[in-house]
């Protein structure tokens, strides 16, 4: 079993649409959960962080942490055909352990 | 604009030749990390510096070699590399032991094709 599981997609949405990006991990002491946005040709640039269960919001950005159920989502609201990109999920066990990355999730915005 | 400077964007280089990739954060940060990401595989850390220390070393080969002369430069030198050691190399760099848990931030990164 990947460690950080993610779909690679490709996802495909309408534009204005809610884009649902979905993140399983194994290790069940993890203690933080990042969602990074990788554009074609460009390096992962940080969306959010959380660390307790449940959801936070920033912005059309809505990332939800169920620490029993071992999953982490990204919710896009008002799905943007900029937002079409790779979303990479990492894990981190605590403070000063590695993170643990996913392969990526790619997503389109379809116009 | 990353806070996070690479140098070369992009390198071409024989199986023979020796090249360093430069990094240089402006985030006060006190660790720095080199990932290499190729196609089809997860991020790969290569080695991290906290404090100007390598605290890890992920069985890198030994034709890579770091350098981390302060905490806000990093260095990646080259040597002898083979086709395979062709990708994308991000260096990154963190507050180690923050609140938000050690978040790492990436510079543009170095395209490295081995020819």
């Amino acid at each position: 079993q990947k460690e950080v599981e993610q779909n690679s997609g490709p996802l495909s949405v309408p534009e204005g649409a809610i884009a649902s990006l979905n993140c399983t991990y194994s290790d069940r002491g993890s203690q933080s959960f990042f969602w990074y946005r990788q554009y074609s040709g460009k390096s992962p640039e940080l969306i959010m962080f959380i660390y307790s269960n449940g959801d936070k919001e920033d912005g059309r950005f809505t990332a939800q942490l169920n620490k029993a159920s071992q999953y982490v989502s990204l919710l896009i609201r008002d799905s943007q055909p900029s937002d079409s990109a790779t979303y990479l999920c990492a894990v981190r066990a605590g403070n000063n352990r590695k993170l643990i990355w996913g392969l990526g999730t790619s997503l389109a915005v379809n116009p | 604009e990353t806070g996070v400077t690479q140098t070369p964007r992009h390198l071409v280089m024989g199986m023979t030749n020796k090249k360093s990739l430069k990094c240089e954060q402006h985030l006060g940060h006190n660790a720095m990390y080199w990932y290499k990401q190729s196609a089809k595989k997860p991020l790969e850390l290569m080695f991290v510096y906290s404090l100007e220390e390598r605290v890890e070393n992920n069985s890198v080969p030994s034709r890579f070699s770091p350098e981390c002369p302060n905490s806000s430069h990093l260095f990646l030198h080259l040597h002898t590399l083979q086709p395979e050691d062709s990708a994308l190399y991000l260096c990154a760099s963190s507050q180690a032991n923050s609140f938000s848990g050690n978040t790492i931030y990436f510079g543009e990164g170095s395209w490295l094709t081995v020819v």
